[in-house]
């Protein structure tokens, strides 16, 4: 079975702390993915990576960057929390060719104060 | 993506089949229906996926309109544990390298003991 795990299941952060997310898949996929969901707003892209130190912007990449320097490894910063990034962060991984099946991580509920 | 409409809510009860309709109107000839639903507290999780042929696997069957303009998730008997959102997506197989899901407001269904 795929597997995609993320560092934390819950965070609590302070306004302007540097947050770290980080995303681990074991099935050698190329692609890998940023979301965060909100209530009423569905799963917004925030980025995504085909390659190694490759990446690219989603819908919602202000705030945030990235850090792809392993292949099984995917890392979301924050580089200054703020409220309104609290919010449900899932990371997704998945091959390159179709039929492109995207396999989800548990998420972290981000919150912060 | 091309855009999908599927009801908010449905209900059924427990060890009865379910089916969940999903209407792409704009379908195109290179999309991909993929299924994927989302347990309480968890990441999304793959459920199937088609392009114009019928398809079963172990979780559901797909059945897909013969002019693609509509299709239904079917679970054969549903159990408590499949109470979930379920969300019909359509993926273009030439589409942009990123891949992204467009995840709508989904199906929450409902299993009544």
């Amino acid at each position: 079975d795929v597997k995609v795990t993320q560092s934390s299941r819950y965070l609590v952060k302070r306004t302007g702390e540097k947050v770290f997310l980080e995303c681990v898949q074991d099935m050698d996929h190329e692609n890998m993915f940023w979301y965060r969901q909100d209530p009423g707003l569905g799963l917004r892209l925030i980025y995504f990576s085909y390659d190694v130190k490759m990446k690219e912007k989603g819908d919602i990449p202000e705030g945030y960057s990235v850090s792809r320097e392993k292949k099984e490894r995917f890392s979301l910063i924050l580089e200054s929390a703020s409220t309104n990034q609290t919010s449900m962060y899932l990371c997704a991984s998945s091959f390159p060719r179709s039929p492109r099946t995207q396999y989800f991580g548990p998420g972290t509920r981000l919150t912060v104060l | 993506d091309a855009k999908t409409t599927q009801p908010n809510s449905m209900e059924s009860n427990e060890e009865e089949p379910v089916h969940l309709p999903c209407n792409h109107s704009t379908i195109s000839g290179t999309d991909y229906i993929h299924w994927y639903r989302q347990l309480p507290s968890q990441g999304p999780e793959y459920v199937i996926h088609g392009l114009t042929s019928n398809v079963n696997n172990r979780m559901a069957s797909l059945a897909i309109a013969e002019d693609r303009k509509s299709s239904t998730l079917i679970l054969h008997r549903a159990t408590l544990r499949d109470a979930a959102v379920y969300y019909c997506i359509l993926r273009d197989v030439g589409g942009a390298s990123g891949s992204r899901l467009t995840f709508g407001e989904g199906t929450q269904l409902t299993v009544n003991p």
